[in-house]
C-alpha cells in the first residue's frame, strides 16, 4: 500500500522557518515526482512546490519562491521542504503527494499543519 | 500561469440527483485535468485524471468529460457519501493550477 506520511508542521513565529518532511513507502519513491500543495485553513489548494524523480528539476510557486526549498532523499524514501522568512500567509496545511504523467497528483499524505503567527 | 475557473461555487442537491460542475481553464489544457474530492479533515481524493478516466475503485457515477478550455465532473445520482468539495487541477504545464472548489451540499 502506498503511503506519505508528513511531518515537521507546528507553530513557527513570523520570519522563522521549519523543515517539513514526507516519508514515502509502499512504492519504489525514486522513481516518481514529487510536490508540496498546501491549503489555507478554510480556503482551496494551492500547489506549492515540485521535484523530479532524480531532484535535477524544481519548480516553485511564485508565492514561495525565494523563501522554500524542496528537496529529497531518495536512499531515505523521503521528501523534505525547508521553509525559511516564514509568513502569516503560509499558514496553512502542508500535503505531500507523489506525481505521475498521465494520472496527475496521487497519492497525498494526511498532511500537516504550519501556523505562523507570534 | 494558467488560470482554472469552476462553477458553482455552491451547489445544493438531493440525493438521487445529477450533478454537474463545470471548470474551465484560461488556455488550452488538452486533457490534462484532474478532479478530487475532498471531505473536512481529510486529504483531497483523486476521482478522475486526464479529463474523463475513472480512478480505480471510484464509483462509476461519477465521470468526466471536455478537452481543451471546457470540462465537467457529472455525478449521475448523488449519494450520501458524495456531499464534499469538489477540485478541479491543471497538469498541463507549471504552476500546476486548481481551481477554487465547489462545495456540494444537501439540499
Amino acid at each position: 500500500e502506498v503511503q506519505l506520511v508528513e511531518s515537521g508542521g507546528g507553530l513557527v513565529q513570523p520570519g522563522g522557518s521549519l523543515r517539513l518532511s514526507c516519508a514515502a513507502s509502499g512504492f519504489t519513491f525514486s522513481s516518481y515526482e514529487m510536490n508540496w500543495v498546501r491549503q489555507a485553513p478554510g480556503k482551496g489548494l494551492e500547489w506549492v512546490s515540485y521535484i523530479s524523480s532524480s531532484g535535477s528539476t524544481i519548480y516553485y510557486a511564485d508565492s514561495v519562491k525565494g523563501r522554500f526549498t524542496i528537496s529529497r532523499d531518495n536512499a531515505k524514501n523521503s521528501l523534505y521542504l525547508q521553509m525559511n522568512s516564514l509568513r502569516a500567509e503560509d499558514t496553512a496545511v502542508y500535503y505531500c503527494a507523489r506525481e505521475t504523467m498521465i494520472v496527475g497528483i496521487d497519492p497525498w499524505g494526511q498532511g500537516t499543519l504550519v501556523t505562523v503567527s507570534s | 500561469d494558467i488560470q482554472m475557473t469552476q462553477s458553482p461555487s455552491t451547489l445544493s442537491a438531493s440525493v438521487g440527483d445529477r450533478v454537474t460542475i463545470t471548470c474551465r481553464a484560461s488556455q488550452s489544457i488538452s486533457s490534462w485535468l484532474a478532479w478530487y474530492q475532498q471531505k473536512p479533515g481529510k486529504a483531497p481524493k483523486l476521482l478522475i485524471y486526464k479529463a474523463s478516466s475513472l480512478e480505480s475503485g471510484v464509483p462509476s457515477r461519477f465521470s468526466g468529460s471536455g478537452s481543451g478550455t471546457e470540462f465537467t465532473l457529472t455525478i449521475s445520482s448523488l449519494q450520501p457519501d458524495d456531499f464534499a468539495t469538489y477540485y478541479c487541477q491543471q497538469y498541463n504545464s507549471f504552476p500546476w493550477t486548481f481551481g477554487q472548489g465547489t462545495k456540494v451540499e444537501i439540499k
